[in-house]
This record gives C-alpha cells, sequence and structure tokens, in this order.
C-alpha cells in the first residue's frame, strides 16, 4: 500500500548507543519531515526536507541528524541516546500543487525508549 | 513567527451532542489549515483540510471553516459518537517556496460518554 513506512515500530535503547530511524515513502511528495511527540506538548518538528539533496532543522533539532539522498527515503539518525530523547517519532510526507499544500501523510511512529 | 493555538482539553460530551473545538492561528500570507486526529494508539490521519479564505473542509461528519478575518478552523460536527474519542489536532503549513513546515496545536482530547 502506498503510504510513508517508519521502521522499526518500538526501540529500547542505552544512554549514548546511537541509531537510525527510517522513513520512507512511495508517493513521490517532495517534502518530507520528522516530529517527535511527547505528552502534553503536542507535536514538534525536529528536521525536514523540501527535496531530494535539501534538509534544515526544525524546532527541536539537537542530538538528531539527517540526510536526503533520494526522494523517498529520509532516515534521522541518534547521535548519542539521552533519556530526553525518549518519545514517539513520526514521520511525515506531503506536496504542493498550485501554490498550494495537499495530502499531508504520517507514518505509524516508532516508540523510542531510552533507558 | 507562525503558531496555532487550540482550546484546552479534555472535552467531554455524551453521545450525539454537538462538538466545537476551537483553533485560531497566527502567520503571514495565506497558510493552508488541517485538522488530524490521533486514535488510542494510532498514528495521526488527515480529517479535513481547507487551502484558502472561506473554503469549508468536511469529513465524516466533521467541519470546519477557514476564517481569514478572525484567524480561526473550529472544529465542528453536530452529533458526535463514542468511536469519535480521540485526540485532535489543529495545524498549518507554509507556503510553497518557504519552508514546507506543518505547525501544529497543542491537541485536544475528546472523550464521548455513551
Amino acid at each position: 500500500n502506498a503510504g510513508v513506512t517508519q521502521t522499526p515500530k518500538f526501540q529500547v535503547l542505552k544512554t549514548g548507543q546511537s541509531m537510525t530511524l527510517q522513513c520512507a515513502q512511495d508517493m513521490n511528495h517532495e517534502y518530507m519531515s520528522w516530529y517527535r511527540q511527547d505528552p502534553g506538548m503536542g507535536l514538534r518538528l525536529i528536521h525536514y526536507s523540501v527535496g531530494a539533496g535539501i534538509t534544515d532543522q526544525g524546532e527541536v533539532p539537537n542530538g538528531y541528524n539527517v540526510s536526503r539522498s533520494t526522494t523517498e527515503d529520509f532516515p534521522l539518525r541518534l547521535l548519542s541516546a539521552a533519556p530526553s530523547q525518549t518519545s514517539v517519532y513520526f514521520c511525515a510526507s506531503s506536496y504542493s500543487s498550485g501554490g498550494r499544500y495537499y495530502g499531508y501523510t504520517f507514518g505509524s511512529g516508532t516508540r523510542l525508549t531510552v533507558v | 513567527g507562525n503558531s496555532v493555538t487550540q482550546m484546552e482539553g479534555p472535552v467531554t460530551l455524551s453521545e450525539e451532542a454537538f462538538l466545537t473545538i476551537n483553533c485560531t492561528y497566527t502567520a503571514t500570507g495565506y497558510p493552508s489549515l488541517f485538522w488530524y486526529v490521533q486514535y488510542p494508539g494510532e498514528g495521526l490521519q488527515l480529517l479535513l483540510k481547507a487551502t484558502k479564505a472561506d473554503d469549508k473542509g468536511s469529513n465524516k461528519g466533521f467541519e470546519a471553516t477557514y476564517r481569514k478575518e478572525t484567524t480561526s478552523f473550529h472544529l465542528e460536527k453536530g452529533s458526535v459518537q463514542v468511536s469519535d474519542s480521540a485526540v485532535y489536532f489543529c495545524a498549518l503549513s507554509d507556503r510553497p517556496g518557504n519552508t514546507g513546515k506543518l505547525i501544529f496545536g497543542q491537541g485536544t482530547t475528546l472523550q464521548v460518554k455513551p
């Protein structure tokens, strides 16, 4: 099925470990983003990309890296995991047409616990 | 900068009651506006959208009208069901050529009791 695929769904890390959260979309969307969701804080933008080879920081980028070598993939790297990065992470993709945005699609999320 | 403010929850209603969840925004230019819904344990799903002033988005009995004069996008439903219990997020996106970011409100939890 077309959509945004995130892996893994669950992950437990020890403080200081690194890992990559994977995100792939097969809709040829130009825009991709990573959000984290924490209780009482809604969703906060970590990094985003407006096309292959172009990324920029969002609201809470510290401790995370991204790259976008293809239109389809947008992995999120945790460099040295900290307990404060315990959260649910969502990847999303979207496109624009005629000057307007349409069709933001979210993945099912990755629940990360850092101990 | 751009921002979205939603009414605080939780909102608790009886089945078949009328629902309003307020959402106001601050933005430069002409953003697109969205309502997303998150059911327990799941990801976000697009509920409805409006891309220009006076547009009305609608889906599954929910409606919201893009009001530029009051910078609002309030979500309404005439008769809620227990299955509507979820967290609802109002969001806006920038115009193309800017950043393509989606900015969310804090979310409003809706609980519908039988």
